[in-house]
């Protein structure tokens, strides 16, 4: 069974830093991508970042590029999100989600919150 | 950025058919977008109904199903059920590793 189980969220002061890890487990890591998905609180489910089976290709949606950075350890299989400059809008659920051939999100964490706030 | 949109809400009558779509600020939805559908209720993670535009995820049932309907990508279900109320998101990859969620549509069955 696919399991992906999210840490490191918490409360941070604006401009501050956090860096959430995503530990999966029930899978062959090394052979996905791997996405972070976000949801501020009432609204929408955001794309955020996905990077390649090997880590060697990064992408990131356009407000968070230059303060966090995807990246991903295939031999403790786990998957991270180091977050700089965080933003009050930064505020939201984070998920991890297991990419699967076709573009799409096969599986998902129950997500951690990170809550920007002075 | 790119913008994709969806419905922001859409009521139904249990039993009945409701087909909800997802559109491209940029032209139309192809198979080439990889159109995928998503499920959630308040408070829980979500889960993946449809992918590469009609293909079912695991367990879910038939009465979802994908297509591409016009320039848009659509999501109908058939014989509405009163556990089929939530929001629904689609999801479509718009190129260079990039996916892009639609706004959501909040479905009311009643």
């Amino acid at each position: 069974e696919v399991q992906l189980v999210e840490s490191g969220g918490g409360l941070v002061q604006p401009g501050g830093s956090l860096r959430l890890s995503c530990a999966a487990s029930g899978l062959t890591f090394s052979t996905y991508w791997m996405t972070w998905v976000r949801q501020a609180p009432g609204k929408r489910l955001e794309w955020v970042a996905n990077i390649r089976e090997d880590g060697s290709d990064k992408y990131y949606v356009d407000s968070v590029k230059g303060r966090f950075t995807i990246s991903r350890d295939n031999a403790k299989n786990s998957l991270y999100l180091q977050m700089n400059s965080l933003r009050v809008e930064d505020t939201a659920v984070y998920y991890c989600a297991r990419h699967s051939s076709g573009w799409y999100f096969g599986y998902w964490g129950q997500g951690t919150l990170v809550t920007v706030s002075s | 950025q790119t913008v994709v949109t969806q419905e922001p809400s859409f009521s139904v009558s249990p039993g009945g058919t409701v087909t909800l779509t997802c559109g491209l600020s940029s032209g139309s939805v192809s198979t080439s977008n990889y159109p995928s559908w998503y499920q959630q209720t308040p408070g829980q993670a979500p889960r993946t109904l449809i992918y590469s535009t009609n293909t079912r995820s695991s367990g879910v049932p038939d009465r979802f199903s994908g297509s591409i309907l016009g320039n848009k990508a659509a999501l109908t279900i058939t014989g509405a059920q009163a556990d089929d109320e939530s929001d629904y998101y689609c999801v479509l990859y718009v190129g260079s590793g990039i996916q892009v969620f639609g706004g959501g549509t909040k479905l009311t069955v009643l």
